[in-house]
């Protein structure tokens, strides 16, 4: 089954500040997603990237920067968090561009105060 | 545009009750439609998925229909366990490009 694990966990920062969540997927799938998950909104898609060095842009990627630095790694980059960031993130990875299942990490709770 | 609707926020059951959770999806073509479920602390895995129109799909008791007449995908199960309880999310990928839209999920709480 295929794996991806995400830290931290739980992250608390201030408006202003510089955050960095990581994930990480141990299965060689190509493509790697960031969402964001909001209390009426589902899942919105940040950014995804189907390699080492790409970086495509989703439906909600203002305030986000991202960066897949290996197959294996895909960071999301808050460079000024503000409050509407506060949110539930989920990286999630997949084989192929949609055409199979996606598997999501345990996500990161994040707190801008 | 492109957008799949699930209108229950939150439905509440006992067990052996039976569910259903609405779905609607909006685009052109024929989109392939799954359901994940999310339980309490972990990410969304998936539940089933249909690709064909007018199939059926099952997993663990949970049974959806692809109704491209009503372009519906509605879950339903017969008896609702309280481990059941999670968040429901409907899904569709669209064959143009792969992208895969979600609705806004439905919490499922089943009590004892």
């Amino acid at each position: 089954e295929a794996a991806v694990t995400q830290s931290p966990r739980n992250k608390v920062t201030v408006t202003g500040g510089n955050v960095t969540l990581s994930c990480r997927q141990t299965n060689s799938h190509n493509y790697m997603y960031w969402y964001r998950q909001d209390t009426g909104h589902g899942l919105r898609l940040i950014h995804y990237s189907y390699g080492a060095g790409n970086l495509q842009i989703g439906d909600v990627p203002d305030g986000y920067k991202a960066t897949r630095t290996t197959q294996e790694d895909f960071f999301l980059l808050l460079e000024l968090a503000s409050p509407s960031q506060t949110s539930l993130y989920f990286c999630a990875s997949s084989d192929t561009w949609g055409q199979d299942t996606q598997y999501f990490g345990p996500g990161t709770r994040l707190l801008v105060l | 545009g492109d957008s799949v609707i699930q209108m229950q926020g939150q439905v509440t059951l006992s067990e052996n009750d039976f569910l259903f959770i609405n779905c609607t999806y909006s685009t052109t073509g024929y989109p392939t439609l799954f359901w994940y479920v999310q339980y309490s602390g972990e990410g969304p895995q998936l539940l089933l998925q249909v690709t064909t129109a007018n199939n059926k799909g099952s997993s663990r008791g949970f049974e959806a229909t692809y109704d491209k007449g009503t372009t519906s995908f509605h879950l339903q199960k017969t008896s609702v366990q309280e481990i059941d309880s999670a968040v429901y999310y409907c899904a569709m990928r669209l064959n143009s490009n792969n992208r895969i839209f979600f609705g806004d999920g439905t919490q499922l709480v089943v009590k004892p």
